[in-house]
This record gives C-alpha cells, sequence and structure tokens, in this order.
C-alpha cells in the first residue's frame, strides 16, 4: 500500500530563515499531492497543490517542488514568521480511488 | 460566514452509547468526507459522499454510519461506541475539478469513557 512520510521531528528554526518540510512517497507518483497547515485544536486548512506534469508552485512566501523521479515533494517558506508555527501535512491524491492519503505531519517552531 | 461546521465541538460519553455529530458546509460543494484523527495526529479517511451518495467507504466498523440528507450536510452516527473510537473526527468538503482540495471543519473531540 502507498506509504508517506515527512519528517517525524519537530523543525525549528530561526525568524526569517527558509523552513524546508520534507514529503516523501512510495510506489508509484500520484495525480495530485496538497499541501495543508493544522493549528492545534483547528482543522487542516488548504495551502497549495501541485499536479503530477508541475515542478514547482508558488504563493507568496510558500514554495512547493514535486521530484516524481526522487518521490518528493519539497514545502518551503521563506522568511518565516512565528506566526507560521503549526502542523504541516502533505496530501497524496491518485485519480483510481479519489481520495486523499495523508501524511503524519511535521511540527514547525519559528523562534523570534 | 461560508464554512464548514461541525457539532459538538467536544462529546464525551460512555462505552456503548449511541452518539451523532453533524455537519454543513454551505460552499455549495457536491463532495463531503468525514475524517478521523487519532492521537499520534494521522488523518484517515473514512466516508466519502457526492450528492447524497456513497463514493468511498474506508474498512470502518459496521457501528458508524454516516448518513447525507441533502448535499450539503454529511452526518456521522456512531452505535456502541468503543474506547478506541476515541478520536478528533473532522467534516470535510471540496468542489469538483479542484483536484480534491480539501476544506475542514473545526473538529470534533470524541472521548469515549
Amino acid at each position: 500500500s502507498q506509504k508517506i512520510e515527512q519528517n517525524s521531528e519537530a523543525l525549528n528554526i530561526q525568524e526569517g530563515k527558509t523552513a524546508t518540510l520534507t514529503c516523501n512517497y512510495t510506489n508509484y507518483s500520484p495525480a495530485y499531492l496538497q499541501w495543508y497547515r493544522q493549528d492545534p485544536g483547528r482543522g487542516p486548512v488548504f495551502l497549495l497543490l501541485i499536479r503530477e506534469n508541475e515542478k514547482e508552485k508558488r504563493k507568496e512566501r510558500l514554495k512547493v517542488t514535486f521530484d516524481t523521479t526522487l518521490k518528493q515533494s519539497l514545502f518551503h517558506i521563506t522568511a518565516s514568521q512565528p506566526a507560521d508555527s503549526a502542523t504541516y501535512l502533505c496530501a497524496l491524491v491518485y485519480n483510481q480511488g479519489g481520495k486523499l492519503i495523508f501524511g503524519q505531519g511535521t511540527e514547525l517552531s519559528v523562534k523570534p | 460566514d461560508t464554512a464548514v461546521s461541525q457539532t459538538p465541538k467536544y462529546l464525551v460519553t460512555q462505552m456503548g452509547n449511541d452518539k451523532s455529530i453533524k455537519c454543513e458546509q454551505n460552499l455549495g460543494h457536491d463532495t463531503m468526507y468525514w475524517y478521523k484523527q487519532d492521537s499520534k495526529k494521522f488523518l484517515k479517511i473514512m466516508f466519502s459522499y457526492n450528492n447524497k451518495e456513497l463514493i468511498i467507504n474506508e474498512t470502518v466498523p459496521n457501528r458508524f454510519s454516516p448518513k447525507s440528507p441533502d448535499k450539503a450536510h454529511l452526518n456521522l452516527h456512531i452505535n456502541s461506541l468503543e474506547l478506541g473510537d476515541s478520536a478528533v473526527y473532522f467534516c470535510a468538503s471540496s468542489p469538483r475539478d479542484r483536484g480534491l482540495e480539501q476544506y475542514f471543519g473545526p473538529g470534533t473531540r470524541l472521548t469515549v469513557t
């Protein structure tokens, strides 16, 4: 079955630096890969989606890359701020079945 | 406000009881979902409905029964609650043709004692 791995250890960085989170998957590539943000006690919030045939997507300070050869997506937050502190989830969508498979998330902590 | 809403936010109950969680979305989406997030924060899909029709039914015990009276509502009924059912349950919806981009509700924390 499909496996998704995100950094299980929390990522601690200094304000102003770039945070880079990793999402690796096994087996075949998804049609879409999505990133969500989840704050404690709240539901996940959709951030970005990247398609199988896209290499990179940007939205404001966020950038997502998708490498189907490495079976990996990287999620970057540039000029990070304490308000970016949250858990970030990646999710894969396969055409067959039409469902999202989520990774376990990486907790990001940005220190002032 | 346009959103996905769930009630109740917290639910504490004893083993063996039956309980329901309600979900409503006013985003005009065709597809709605129920997810379970366990203590290790894994978010796993349970059910998916498209226009009141069941599309996805993951390996979920029969004690869990979703009901969709219309495409804006998807309720979750749980019979004979067990300790292992304790988790946070999220409802979500997604628009058509947007790569299943999900809009989540605030979650219902279910505690079974």
